[in-house]
């Protein structure tokens, strides 16, 4: 499996601009992650999601936020408008269910987001 | 799920082990000691997790003490590679409503 893949890999966008964050998480796995990093906050759980339903989305910053996972395969991380203080660094993750044992999440390279 | 609390920084000669400590006086039964290292501009990487059993993986080694409020990865050989920054967290199965919450970690240094 080539593990979790996010793009792309590096957006710059103007205030005001809609940006969205595209993740693709490993192949049969139940769990997905959408965090944000700065220097500032460091890593932060935005939302996450179980087979496709929004389990936990009390890290989403604001209405701006909105993430969507309409498949297993396929989970997006939608900011509109955009502000330069959205400027960061966004992961996506994902792990097998706690039932199968091991829950150990896999990171994606990240998205790093620049808005001018 | 339980705070935890690690050293900002930490340094380590190569080739010695690093023992990275962490304190969650307040961890619960059901809760879960995981480790995580985030090395520069990648994604956090997996390391090691137990329960109240001391493990040990091909990367590295887990000890819990046995009131489990605290722990120490060992790093038994340190490379330069491993300088990253050490996520310690404490939580539950995710099946039982637990969140991969990362708080400030332990940013370990390994010097030549």
């Amino acid at each position: 499996d080539a593990g979790v893949i996010q793009s792309p890999r590096h957006e710059v966008t103007e205030m005001g601009q809609e940006v969205t964050l595209r993740c693709k998480p490993i192949s049969g796995h139940d769990y997905l992650f959408w965090y944000r990093q700065t220097m500032m906050r460091g890593l932060e759980l935005l939302i996450y999601f179980n087979n496709n339903v929004p389990i936990d989305d009390s890290g989403m910053p604001e209405d701006r936020f909105s993430a969507k996972m309409p498949n297993a395969s396929f989970s997006t991380l939608k900011i509109q408008p955009s502000e330069p203080r959205d400027s960061a660094v966004y992961f996506c993750a994902s792990s097998l269910p706690s039932w199968q044992g091991d829950t150990e999440a896999f990171f994606g390279q990240g998205t790093r987001l620049t808005v001018v | 799920d339980a705070k935890t609390t690690q050293p900002t920084s930490m340094d380590c000669a190569e080739g010695r082990a690093a023992n990275l400590p962490c304190n969650h006086s307040t961890i619960s039964g059901n809760e879960y000691v995981y480790w995580y290292r985030q090395i520069h501009s990648q994604g956090p990487q997996y390391i090691i997790h137990g329960l109240k059993n001391n493990e040990t993986n091909e990367m590295a080694s887990l000890i819990i003490t046995e009131d489990r409020k605290s722990s120490t990865l060992i790093l038994p050989h340190a490379t330069l590679r491993d300088t990253a920054v050490y996520y310690c967290i404490v939580r539950v199965l995710l099946n039982q409503g637990g969140k991969l919450i990362f708080g400030q970690g332990t940013e370990l240094s390994v010097k030549p």
